[in-house]
C-alpha cells in the first residue's frame, strides 16, 4: 500500500491566493519529508527539505517566504505556496525518507499535487 | 555537487524491439545510492530499483535489466521486448547520505520513451 500521500491530489485557484498542500507518511514517523517541483516536461527539483521541529532548509533560488513549509509532526508536513500566481503552476511532490530498523533507508515519494493557477 | 546526466530526451522504438536509456552521474562522494524511475502520464513516480555505490552487479528483474560501471559512472537501464505500456518518462536519480542518515535526492532531466505498437 501507499507509503506517502498528498492532498490535494489537484488544485485549481485564483492568482493571489494560498494554497495549501499536505504530505503525510501514512506507516511511519519521518524526522524529514523533501518537496520537489515539476515543471511540465521537465524533471524533478528539489526545493527544500523540511525537518520536523525546525526550520526547513531551502535550496538555493526557492523564496523561503514563498513557500512556507511546516513540519509540525513526525508524519505531516505542509507546503504553503503563498499568493500564487500563474508561474507556480506546476506538480508538487514531497517525499520521505524512512529509516527503520530492518527495512533500510529508502525513499518514497507521494503520489503528487498538481497545482494549477488561473 | 551531484549531477545527473540523460541524454537522450526522447527515445521511439516499435514494440518488441529493445531499448537502453543511458544515464551518466558526477559525485564526490564514495558512498551513494542510484535509482531509477518510472513517471506515467498520471504523474505518479515508480519505483523501479535501487543499486549502492558498492555493488556493482547488474541486476535483471523481467525484462528490465541495468548495467552498473563505476569506471565510467553510468548506469544504464535496457528494457528487452519493449510493450507499448512501457511508454513513460523514466528518471534517473542519485542520492547521497547526509549527516543524520537523510539522502537528498538529484533527478536527471528524464528520458521520455514511446513504444509504437
Amino acid at each position: 500500500g501507499a507509503v506517502v500521500s498528498q492532498h490535494p491530489s489537484w488544485v485549481i485557484c485564483k492568482s493571489g491566493t494560498s494554497v495549501k498542500i499536505e504530505c503525510r507518511s501514512l506507516d511511519f514517523q519521518a524526522t524529514t519529508m523533501f518537496w520537489y517541483r515539476q515543471f511540465p516536461k521537465q524533471s524533478l527539483m528539489l526545493m527544500a527539505t523540511s525537518n520536523e521541529g525546525s526550520k526547513a532548509t531551502y535550496e538555493q533560488g526557492v523564496e523561503k517566504d514563498k513557500f512556507l513549509i511546516n513540519h509540525a509532526s513526525l508524519t505531516l508536513s505542509t507546503l504553503t505556496v503563498t499568493s500564487a500566481h500563474p508561474e507556480d503552476s506546476s506538480f508538487y511532490i514531497c517525499s520521505v525518507n524512512m529509516w527503520t530498523s530492518g527495512r533500510r533507508d529508502e525513499q518514497f515519494f507521494g503520489p503528487g499535487t498538481r497545482l494549477t493557477v488561473l | 555537487a551531484q549531477k545527473v546526466t540523460q541524454a537522450q530526451t526522447e527515445i521511439s522504438v516499435v514494440e518488441k524491439e529493445d531499448v537502453t536509456l543511458d544515464c551518466v552521474y558526477e559525485t564526490r562522494d564514495t558512498t551513494y545510492y542510484l535509482f531509477w524511475y518510472k513517471q506515467p502520464p498520471s504523474g505518479e513516480l515508480v519505483f523501479l530499483i535501487r543499486r549502492n555505490s558498492f555493488d556493482e552487479q547488474n541486476e535483471i528483474s523481467g525484462r528490465y535489466s541495468w548495467n552498473f560501471q563505476k569506471s565510467t559512472s553510468s548506469f544504464n537501464f535496457t528494457i528487452t521486448a519493449s510493450q507499448v505500456v512501457d511508454s513513460a518518462v523514466y528518471f534517473c536519480a542519485l542520492s547521497e547520505v547526509y549527516s543524520g542518515g537523510y539522502q537528498k535526492v538529484t533527478f536527471g532531466t528524464g528520458t521520455k520513451l514511446q513504444v509504437i505498437p
